[in-house]
């Protein structure tokens, strides 16, 4: 098992230009879930799928992000236009959610380290 | 309301002291309790989860429902366990967690 994919593992783009975070969940599971770590504000929860719908999307900060999750095997987080204050380290992680018989641990990928300048 | 509550930011101690990480939570329901670490710029990593119960690298957490915490403990520091942990709790769907405590074990 490979764990949890996310690419690219750095990430340098100049403030105004689009970013696209991919992610690729550990097979099998069917709940996927984007953070946002900075030193200031901690982990933060941006959105969660689960079976490939968004959940709920309340922690994405602005419509300037925007995440989609086309399969059970693929999910990207893209920023357009992207500002110097969304310079961060963008995690995503995966579990198994059934329902009554609960859920698996939540495993995270790498992340990606993103600097706007 | 939902919340997990890591009351500090950072925990400094000596090698071969104890060490308590305390977390506390809110919960409605019957939920289940994590623990991570996430070693200086790397993934966080699941340590502990209650109902396993086991002992991971010297570190055990007891689920305490009536006080609804779930501390972690380590009877003898070691350096290499200076990191962020982070406790965290399952609910419905998603996890909640705690705003995290950075682990500095003193020589």
């Amino acid at each position: 098992d490979a764990g949890v994919i996310q690419s690219p593992r750095h990430e340098v783009t100049e403030m105004g230009q689009e970013v696209t975070l991919r992610c690729k969940p550990i097979s099998g599971h069917n709940s996927l879930f984007w953070y946002r770590q900075t030193m200031m504000r901690g982990l933060e929860l941006l959105i969660y799928f689960n079976n490939n719908v968004p959940i709920d999307d309340s922690g994405m900060p602005e419509d300037r992000f925007s995440a989609k999750m086309p399969n059970a095997s693929f999910s990207t987080l893209k920023i357009q236009p992207s500002e110097p204050r969304d310079s961060a380290v963008y995690f995503c992680a995966s579990s198994f959610w059934g329902g009554g018989q609960g859920r698996s641990p939540l495993h995270f990928g790498n992340g990606t380290r993103l600097t706007v300048t | 309301a939902q919340r997990v509550t890591q009351p500090e930011k950072l925990l400094s101690v000596f090698k071969g002291a104890p060490v308590e990480l305390k977390c506390n939570y809110s919960y409605s329901g019957s939920p289940e309790l994590f623990w991570y670490v996430q070693y200086s710029r790397q993934r966080l990593q699941l340590l502990l989860r209650h109902i396993s119960r086991e002992s991971i690298k010297g570190f055990t957490a007891d689920l305490n429902k009536g006080e609804t915490s779930f501390h972690l403990k380590k009877p003898f520091a070691q350096e290499e366990d200076s990191a962020m942990y982070y406790c965290a709790l399952s609910g419905t769907y998603k996890y909640i967690f705690g705003t995290g405590t950075r682990l500095k074990v003193l020589a």
